[in-house]
């Protein structure tokens, strides 16, 4: 059973336009989700956060927003560069819970120039 | 400041032979997390360890999979009796606070590959 979906499973941009990554999940209890980036060769790296109290964070050209309701989020990247070209996880947990960080399956994004 | 290091970064092992990963985390953290990341099951918790105590294996496979920590600064995944299914790059990570923040800091990963 996969608990935090992605999609979609992979994403062709070109450079300046904006990146939409969804994210979906199951379980209520999940309050806080962070989106983890990974290159080839390298371990993923966490990239921007969202509690489960907030619609919306901001980093730079990264977006998160988020629908409790709809248990659905989004990761926009705005002005995308081809050096954003990586693989983009979606990734709960419960912070009150077991400490298992759960990941969806990933969104490879290309960036094309 | 170092990030997690994990050693060795590739290993090849025959079916039935014995495979120990190594993972030194960030000086300072309190809890160490492993992970398994394949093209078909994604990024799997196997386990973690708060301040060396193991808290939570639920992932890890029964029988041929252990993993320890006996001090602060080393933890080790060991894989008895490697099967081909076992390949994958095993993924280190840890986190500073004891409390549950999903805020993990990632080794390169050890690739395994079983023949």
């Amino acid at each position: 059973q996969q608990q935090v979906r992605q999609s979609p499973q992979s994403l062709t941009v070109w450079e300046g336009e904006t990146a939409i990554l969804n994210c979906s999940y199951e379980n209520s209890a999940f309050d806080y989700f962070p989106w983890y980036q990974q290159f080839p060769g390298e371990g993923p790296a966490l990239l921007i956060a969202i509690r489960s109290v907030s619609d919306k964070k901001e980093d730079g050209r990264f977006t998160i927003f988020f629908n409790k309701r709809e248990k659905k989020l989004s990761l926009h990247i705005t002005d995308s560069q081809p050096g954003d070209s990586a693989t983009y996880f979606c990734a709960a947990i419960n912070q009150g819970g077991s400490a298992k960080l759960i990941f969806g399956e990933g969104t490879k994004l290309t960036v094309s120039s | 400041n170092a990030g997690v290091i994990q050693t060795p970064r590739h290993k090849v092992t025959g079916k039935g032979q014995e495979a120990t990963l190594w993972c030194e985390p960030i000086s300072g953290h309190s809890a160490v997390f492993w992970y398994r990341q394949t093209i078909v099951q994604g990024l799997e918790f196997l386990t973690y360890f708060r301040n060396q105590a193991p808290i939570d294996d639920s992932g890890m496979p029964k029988e041929r999979f252990s993993a320890q920590m006996p001090n602060q600064s080393h933890s080790t995944l060991k894989i008895q009796s490697t099967q081909p299914q076992d390949s994958a790059v095993y993924l280190c990570a840890s986190s500073f606070r004891v409390a549950n923040t999903g805020q993990l800091y990632f080794g390169e990963g050890s690739k395994l590959t079983v023949l």
